[in-house]
């Protein structure tokens, strides 16, 4: 079956650890996009990505790094420098071009605590 | 400052009734427009969108309308039923292909 896939779903690092979550997809989408979501808030976008070996920082950048290496994968890593990692973070992919509204596709989520 | 507000955090509406939701926007350079349903510690999934040349979509019980002199859209669910208690989030987007989402409606459907 098509579609995205985040692992693990739930994670728990100590403070000052880095960490990096997976995010894969076979829908053969362009775009990938990383977002995190807080009790009460929206959906804030990390980072994104429209082609391979290129991404873009998104509203909340700092303290998240990312690669792009491959079209299907777009690794996330919460760094030290990120000040509150504890969230729960969505990874989503879309198609770029045509006439279609730029649906974005999301994974499961991966729920992340820092101890 | 929110390019898009759901101003409602919550909802709660009877089964069979109908559910309302309400998105504005300030930024009259979005292209379309899309609603999306979110349970807890789920991804969010797509319900439906709307280009902006148009002022109504609808798909099923889901019917979405837009009121572009407003800068506001609303998304209709007739009847409501009780799986349909979810976070509902208002999404726009523009060229660039990114969306800005609202921060996000809870609906409760009672039975």
């Amino acid at each position: 079956d098509g579609g995205i896939t985040q692992s693990p779903k739930y994670l728990f690092r100590k403070e000052g650890q880095n960490v990096t979550l997976s995010c894969e997809q076979n829908l053969n989408h362009d775009a990938m996009y990383w977002y995190r979501q807080d009790p009460g808030q929206g959906l804030r976008l990390i980072y994104y990505s429209q082609i391979v070996n290129d991404f873009q920082k998104g509203d909340i950048a700092e303290g998240y790094s990312v690669s792009r290496e491959k079209k299907e994968s777009f690794p996330l890593t919460v760094t030290s420098a990120q000040k509150n990692p504890t969230a729960f973070y969505l990874c989503a992919s879309s198609a770029l071009g045509g006439s279609g509204g730029y649906e974005q596709f999301f994974g499961p989520g991966t729920r992340l605590t820092v101890l | 400052d929110q390019q898009v507000k759901q101003n409602s955090p919550s909802l709660s509406v009877q089964e069979g009734r109908i559910s309302i939701l309400n998105c504005d926007y300030t930024n009259s350079m979005f292209d379309y427009f899309l609603w999306y349903k979110k349970y807890p510690a789920e991804g969010p999934t797509f319900l439906i969108s709307i280009s902006s040349i148009k002022d109504k979509n609808e798909d099923g019980r889901f019917t979405v309308f837009l009121n572009k002199s407003a800068k506001h859209l609303s998304l209709h669910i007739v009847p409501s039923q009780p799986g349909d208690s979810a976070v509902y989030f208002c999404a726009a987007g523009g060229s660039q292909g990114n969306l800005i989402f609202g921060k996000g409606t809870k609906l409760s459907v009672k039975p």
